[in-house]
């Protein structure tokens, strides 16, 4: 069956250190992958769009890498800080206008 | 400029009503999408409008849920004879073209419960 999987339990991290976030996919080939960042009460906001030829994007502390061979993407933020502290879900374009939402990663940073 | 709105932000409906929610994208925006996001899971994906066409609809659960958009903006989800599994919050997006790339920006969603 089709999954993709963002690490259930949050993570923890100390503020000026980097955060990395996994996503894993099944059965999808994705044309584009994107992530997003939510906030309680809010809407998603995106970050970051990574194409299925590109193997890594950069955006200010931000750095995607798109790994199709292993179904695989990392999110990193680096010198984080406590207002980087939201949940983090990747999803995938596969083709068509559906875009495929993983369950998002909480991540606390702290001071 | 304005942002995606939605309304009403907070919905509570017994089980059977009719409920309407409103989208008003950004504007010019070509590209509608409706989502449901359950507490603790990602977004999923209900349909798609580009302009005033319905061009996917495969994510409604069932034929209670209705969606449309009838002049190019604005858009209305229905959901008729509600149920306690329809309480989520429904959030929608829009993005400036009708290509699949183009980066979505998302309303503050309504929580919709149903007692």
């Amino acid at each position: 069956s089709q999954k993709i999987e963002q690490n259930s339990e949050a993570l923890n991290i100390q503020e000026g250190k980097t955060a990395t976030l996994t996503c894993n996919y099944t059965n999808y080939s994705p044309a584009y992958l994107q992530w997003y960042r939510q906030d309680p009460g809010r809407g998603p906001v995106f970050l970051l769009l990574i194409r299925e030829n590109e193997k890594e994007k950069r955006k200010e502390r931000l750095k995607v890498t798109f790994d199709t061979t292993l179904k695989q993407s990392l999110f990193h933020i680096t010198a984080s800080q406590p207002a980087d502290s939201a949940t983090y879900l990747c999803a995938l374009g596969t083709g068509g206008f559906k875009t495929i939402f993983g369950a998002g990663t909480r991540l606390f940073v702290k001071a | 400029g304005a942002g995606v709105s939605q309304s009403p932000r907070y919905k509570v409906a017994k089980r059977g009503q009719d409920v309407a929610l409103r989208c008003d994208p950004i504007s010019g925006h070509v590209s509608l999408f409706w989502y449901q996001q359950a507490l603790g899971q990602g977004p999923e994906f209900l349909t798609y409008f580009q302009n005033e066409a319905q061009l996917d609809k495969s994510g409604l659960p069932s034929d209670r849920f209705f969606a449309e958009r009838p002049e190019g903006s604005v858009s209305t989800l229905k959901i008729q004879r509600t149920q306690q599994e329809d309480s989520a919050v429904y959030l929608c997006a829009s993005s400036l073209g009708g290509q699949e790339y183009n980066e979505q920006f998302f309303g503050p969603g309504t929580r919709l419960t149903v007692l």
